[in-house]
């Protein structure tokens, strides 16, 4: 089975800091890969997906990560965080079996201060 | 407006004590699941259907039901709630599978205190 692991529980950082949360995951086949972000008190939302082609996603609010197949691995980054950055980041992945089930990370909260 | 609802959002309830939490999308999704988070362990699915009438087990399934009758609401039983149930529970919708578009969509969350 699947699995994905995130590297950081918690994150601090200063407004304006650069941001990187690592996510890898274990499965051999064609993956679909997510980053959703969950506020505090909020659902989760999409910030970006990766299916195929440029291995550099651009999603919203700035941020991006990068699929590295060899080392298994999906990134985000943020070049220069603001306060209200601060959330719970989800990495997750998809593979098609299992009913279009998403594993998840187990989350990095990233605070943010002024 | 686009959007799955769940309800109730917040719960406080008694060991034994059946309840249910409803969920339903307006998109005419055929694909619909339940997860559960967790600290540390981020979202487990419980439970997912393909389609009206077609459920399956996720990956932490035990002390839960679900029923899919209609295609726009997958509700969740729990017949007899225990503490270790106490948890934040989301519902999400997504097209069928066999698009190459697969983007879940998140309910608001209901958050389950079993006393």
């Amino acid at each position: 089975a699947q699995s994905v692991s995130q590297h950081n529980h918690h994150v601090i950082l200063s407004e304006a800091a650069s941001l990187e949360l690592g996510c890898n995951y274990s499965y051999g086949g064609t993956v679909n890969l997510f980053w959703y972000v969950q506020y505090p008190g909020q659902h989760l939302q999409l910030l970006l997906k990766y299916f195929s082609g440029d291995p550099l996603v651009k999603g919203i609010k700035g941020f991006e990560a990068e699929f590295i197949k060899s080392k298994f691995s999906f990134n985000l980054r943020k070049p220069s965080v603001q306060w209200s950055d601060t959330a719970e980041y989800f990495c997750a992945v998809n593979t098609g079996a299992a009913g279009n089930k998403l594993t998840f990370g187990g989350g990095t909260r990233v605070l943010v201060k002024p | 407006e686009a959007q799955v609802t769940q309800n109730p959002r917040y719960l406080i309830t008694v060991t034994g004590k059946k309840l249910t939490v409803t969920c339903s999308q307006n998109m005419n999704h055929e694909y619909m699941s339940w997860y559960r988070q967790d600290p540390g362990l981020g979202l487990r699915q419980i439970y997912y259907s393909m389609n009206v009438e077609v459920t399956d087990k996720g990956d932490v399934p035990e002390g839960y039901k679900v029923s899919r009758k209609e295609k726009r609401n997958f509700p969740l039983i729990l017949e007899s709630p225990s503490p270790n149930q106490t948890s934040l529970y989301f519902c999400a919708s997504s097209l069928s599978r066999a698009s190459s578009y697969n983007e879940q969509f998140f309910g608001p969350g209901t958050r389950l205190t079993v006393l």
